[in-house]
């Protein structure tokens, strides 16, 4: 079956270290992006990519960092830079073209003391 | 006017009731409306989609009204089940490279 698997589902990290959450996807997107998605709220944009090699920050990038050495693959790195990083971080992907709806994973829980 | 304003927040319904969430925006150059429903702990996924050249968009018991002039868009969920309860998010996008924004989210529970 195709989809986005994201790992773990649950993280726990000690304040200052740097952390990295996984993102494979199966479907050939081209497209993929993290949201981070805090209780009561909506899902706020972190980084996004169109293509390999290449990526943009979203609204929310200050403190995280992400690499696209592969199509499939597009690991956040939570860096000691991010003040309040505890949160439910979750990867998307998709084909890019217009109106071509996100195809989300499972999500990893994040939490940080 | 890149927001989408979405409510009610949370929505209590009973069994075999009607559901409602209704959707604003502002920026005419979104053309491309899904919802996404979300269960406890996993990712959100598509429910059903529109485009502003139709009115109204029907699959199942899910059911996207779209008003272009008001800017608004709404989810009927007709005969409500407890299996639909979940959290909803409406989402709006421009087009080819560009990003969805994103509702704040109705959490809807529907009563056996």
């Amino acid at each position: 079956d195709g989809g986005i698997t994201q790992s773990p589902k649950y993280l726990f990290r000690k304040e200052g270290q740097n952390v990295t959450l996984s993102c494979e996807q199966n479907l050939n997107h081209d497209a993929m992006y993290w949201y981070r998605q805090d209780p009561g709220q909506g899902l706020r944009l972190i980084y996004y990519s169109q293509i390999v090699n290449d990526f943009q920050k979203g609204d929310i990038a200050e403190g995280y960092s992400v690499s696209r050495e592969k199509k499939e693959s597009f690991p956040l790195t939570v860096t000691s830079a991010q003040k309040n990083p505890t949160a439910f971080y979750l990867c998307a992907s998709s084909r890019g073209a217009g109106n071509s709806p996100l195809h989300f994973g499972n999500g990893t829980r994040l939490t940080v003391t | 006017q890149q927001q989408v304003k979405q409510s009610p927040q949370s929505l209590i319904v009973q069994k075999g009731g009607i559901s409602i969430i209704n959707c604003a925006y502002e920026n005419t150059a979104f053309d491309y409306f899904p919802w996404y429903q979300q269960f406890p702990g996993k990712g959100p996924a598509l429910l059903i989609a529109i485009r502003p050249d139709v009115s109204e968009k029907k699959e199942g018991r899910f059911t996207i009204s779209f008003n272009k002039s008001a800017k608004q868009f709404s989810l009927h969920i007709m005969d409500s089940q407890p299996g639909d309860s979940a959290t909803y998010f409406c989402a709006a996008s421009p087009g080819y490279g560009q990003n969805f924004v994103f509702g704040p989210g109705t959490r809807l529970s529907v009563l056996p």
